[in-house]
Formats: structure tokens, C-alpha cells, sequence
């Protein structure tokens, strides 16, 4: 059972173009989803994140738009870069208990210059 | 460096080898994280510790996974009788203080496993 899912799989985009990168969950005892994007070889790095009680956060070109009523939220990058070609991650962690995240597959983003 | 430091970053083993990886967190920081990222999927919890005590260990795959950090800092996940579906990178990761809540987790590059 997948408990993140995120949309697309992969996501090609033109150099100062917007790229969005949909998630949707089913738990509602997640209360923490942070964005993170992963380089060939390297770990993942954490972008931005939110919390339910914000439905939007903005961080320089990276803003994370949540919608808590029907369990989605986003990441939408403004004025794409190539450098900002990489992997990207939503996920989730629960409000209690563990601090364990669940991510979702993935998001292979490649911005044509 | 200040990041946190996994080793070996290759590890190629035969089947039914086993294997021991290291990882080193942030100084300082209480919580330590293990994941498992297969190729192409995102990182999968496997399990994690407040200092030494082992709070969560529901995403280990089978007795033949364990972990241990015996003095809160250093932590090594052993994998015995490894098995060719155990192929993947292992992500470590630490966060700085369990009595906050939703603090940021922060990666190594991981140790990729190449079982044979």
C-alpha cells in the first residue's frame, strides 16, 4: 500500500518554465510533509516543508502549496533553472509516534536550457 | 566534513555473505535514521534511534537485517545471509532533537549494496 502518491514520474521542462509536482495522501495523521530533491549519487537534501494548519510556503523559487480537505499538496518551482535537474521527494511523517518518513517514488526532473 | 558520513560508499558481497555499514551522524545530533532506496523508488524506512534506544524498527525486511548504536553516536546496519534482493543503497540520516518535533532529517549519500 502506497500511503504517498506522486505525480508525474517524470517531468521535462524549459529553461525559466514552472515545474509542479503533485502529491496526495490517504493517512490523516500525517502533519508533516517536507519536499526533497536528490542529485545522481548523493543523499537526499531537504527543500522546504509544511505543516496542515499553512496552505501555502514560499522559499526563493520553491513553494509548497497544500490543499488539507482533499489530501494533496505541491511543489512548484519558479523560474526553472538546469540546475535544479534532479530527482524530487514528497513525504510524510505521522503526528505522534515515529518520526519515520514515508516518501513517495519520485519525480525526474530534467529543465532543457 | 559536518555532514553525515556513510562507509563504505560501494560494497559488492556474494550471496550469503554478510555485511556490516557504518554511518556517522551530524555531531550532536540524538536521532538517527535508516533507509533502504531501491533503484529508481524512493528511500523506504527500515529504522531508527533516539541516542542508543531503538524506538522503531517496523521497516526492517527480515530477522536477517539488524541495527545497533551502542554509545548514541555511530551506528552500523548489518545485513547477514544477504541476499540478491537486498541490492540497494542504505541512506543514513540524523536530526538534532527527538523532544522537537518535525525536525529536518538530514542524508548521507548512502552506501550502495551490490549483492552477487
Amino acid at each position: 500500500q502506497q500511503q504517498v502518491k506522486q505525480s508525474p514520474q517524470s517531468l521535462i521542462v524549459q529553461k525559466g518554465g514552472i515545474s509542479i509536482i503533485n502529491c496526495a495522501y490517504e493517512n490523516t495523521a500525517f502533519d508533516y510533509f517536507p519536499w526533497y530533491q536528490q542529485f545522481p549519487g548523493k543523499g537526499p537534501a531537504l527543500l522546504i516543508a509544511i505543516r496542515p494548519d499553512v496552505s501555502e510556503k514560499k522559499e526563493g523559487r520553491f513553494t509548497i502549496s497544500f490543499n488539507k480537505s482533499a489530501k494533496q499538496f505541491s511543489l512548484h518551482i519558479m523560474d526553472s533553472q538546469p540546475g535544479d535537474s534532479a530527482t524530487y521527494f514528497c513525504a510524510a511523517k505521522h503526528q505522534g509516534g515515529s518520526e519515520k518518513l514515508v516518501f513517495g517514488k519520485g519525480t525526474k526532473l530534467t529543465v532543457n536550457p | 566534513g559536518a555532514g553525515v558520513s556513510q562507509s563504505p560508499r560501494y560494497k559488492v558481497a556474494k550471496r550469503g555473505q554478510d555485511v556490516a555499514l557504518r554511518c556517522d551522524p551530524i555531531s550532536g545530533h540524538v536521532s538517527l535514521f535508516w533507509y533502504q532506496q531501491a533503484l529508481g523508488q524512493g528511500p523506504e524506512f527500515l529504522t531508527y534511534f533516539q541516542n542508543e534506544a531503538q524506538l522503531d524498527k517496523s521497516g526492517l525486511p527480515s530477522d536477517r537485517f539488524f541495527a545497533e548504536r551502542p554509545e548514541g553516536s555511530v551506528s552500523t546496519l548489518k545485513i547477514q545471509r544477504t541476499q540478491q534482493e537486498d541490492s540497494a543503497v542504505y541512506l543514513c540520516a540524523s536530526s538534532l532533537d527527538e523532544q522537537t518535533r518535525n525536525q529536518p532529517q538530514h542524508f548521507g549519500d548512502g552506501t550502495r549494496l551490490s549483492i552477487l
